[in-house]
Parts: structure tokens; C-alpha cells; sequence
């Protein structure tokens, strides 16, 4: 499967751990974005890499989240002290520089208790 | 005001029936624009993108309107399988600005 692939594809964790989620975006893409979604709404954007380089950050974006993509391939959403609001389902998608058409992961729903 | 307004539906369709959805943006430094189709629990999946000249697929057509900022998605036909949520997308830099979606199901 040369799609884009998130882990793990479910987390329920206690209030206050830490969880980290994992994507790896199609090998040629140098674009990754990952999103969060709750129930009725569309993705919102949270951060976006180039390559290595994490160029953009919402304002969703507490401190309490990090992400990373070291080596320019695969990257990981942290959150630190979850909350019960931070339970979502995290997309990730990767794109070209050709067509700004965006492949996404199956997504991580996370759930908060 | 949000980036780009969708009308949430639900729109409840025979089966053959013909369905438009409509999608407006608010920055007009918009560069690209897209559809896309999400099922129950899974993730969305591009259906189309929408160029200013319009675009036909099959059964479906996305259309864009630059003066007026909206786009739009036409569904001729309807089949029982097109049951979904229809994502409306605009790119403005590099940031992708999503609707809430609009439900379509389809009934025999």
C-alpha cells in the first residue's frame, strides 16, 4: 500500500498523559499537513511541514501540542496533559508540489476520558 | 466570518435524482479549489478538483465562480452509493480552509 498511513488508528487515554500519533505520508510527497475533526465540522488545519520544516501553526495549536517530521518523511503529533476536549479524530495528509491535491490517512481518534 | 461557508444539508435524494451543492469562500487571493467525498467514520477522499473553466467527472460536475466566490458541485443520476458527506476545500497559500460538509443520502 503506497497510501498515506497513520498510528495507531485509535488511542483512549486518561486526562493528563501524554499521547503521540504517527504518520507516514506517501515517499515522494514533501508537503504534510495533519488536522484535527470532531463530529459535524470539517478538518482544521494545525500545522504544516516542507520537508523537514514546520513553515505554519494554527492558533489551535496550544503549547500542549508538538509535532515533528525529523527527516523530512514521516512526522509526529504529540499532546502533552490531554483534555477531555482534545478527543478528535487527527488527520494526516500529504501532498505534491504539483497539484496542491491532498491524500490523507485513515486518521487517529482519540478519545479523552 | 469563516473562510469558506457550507450548507450542512441533509439533502435526502431518490434514486436518479439530480443534487447541487453550493460553497462560498470569503478571500478572493484563493488559488485552488476541491471536492471532496467522506464516508461515515473514514477519512475524505478527493473527489474533484474544481478549475475556473469547469470540470465534468462521470456523473459529476464542479463548477467555480470567481466574482462571485463560490463553487459548486452538481451529481446527475444519483446512485444509492453517492450516500456521503461532499467536503468543500479552498487553498489560500498554504493553508487548506475546509466546509463542514454537506450530508447527502440517497434513497431507494
Amino acid at each position: 500500500d503506497t497510501g498515506v498511513s497513520q498510528d495507531p488508528r485509535h488511542k483512549i487515554t486518561k486526562r493528563g498523559q501524554n499521547v503521540t500519533f504517527r504518520c507516514d505520508p506517501i515517499s515522494e510527497h514533501n508537503r504534510l499537513y495533519w488536522y484535527r475533526q470532531t463530529l459535524g465540522q470539517g478538518p482544521e488545519f494545525l500545522t504544516y511541514f516542507q520537508n523537514e520544516a514546520q513553515l505554519e501553526k494554527s492558533r489551535l495549536l496550544s503549547d500542549r501540542f508538538s509535532a515533528e517530521r525529523p527527516k523530512g518523511s514521516f512526522s509526529t503529533l504529540e499532546i502533552q496533559r490531554t483534555e477531555q476536549g482534545d478527543s478528535a479524530m487527527y488527520l494526516c495528509a500529504s501532498l505534491s508540489g504539483s497539484y496542491n491535491e491532498q491524500f490523507f490517512g485513515p486518521g487517529t481518534r482519540l478519545t479523552v476520558l | 466570518r469563516k473562510e469558506v461557508e457550507q450548507d450542512p444539508g441533509p439533502f435526502n435524494v431518490p434514486e436518479g435524482a439530480t443534487v447541487a451543492f453550493n460553497c462560498t469562500y470569503s478571500n478572493s487571493a484563493s488559488q485552488s479549489f476541491f471536492w471532496y467525498r467522506q464516508d461515515c467514520r473514514k477519512e475524505p477522499k478527493l473527489l474533484m478538483s474544481v478549475y475556473s473553466s469547469g470540470n465534468e467527472d462521470g456523473r459529476f460536475t464542479a463548477q467555480l465562480n470567481r466574482a462571485s466566490q463560490y463553487i459548486s458541485l452538481l451529481i446527475r443520476d444519483s446512485k444509492l452509493s453517492d450516500s456521503a458527506t461532499y467536503l468543500c476545500v479552498v487553498n489560500t497559500g498554504n493553508q487548506f480552509y475546509f466546509g463542514t460538509g454537506t450530508s447527502l443520502t440517497v434513497i431507494p
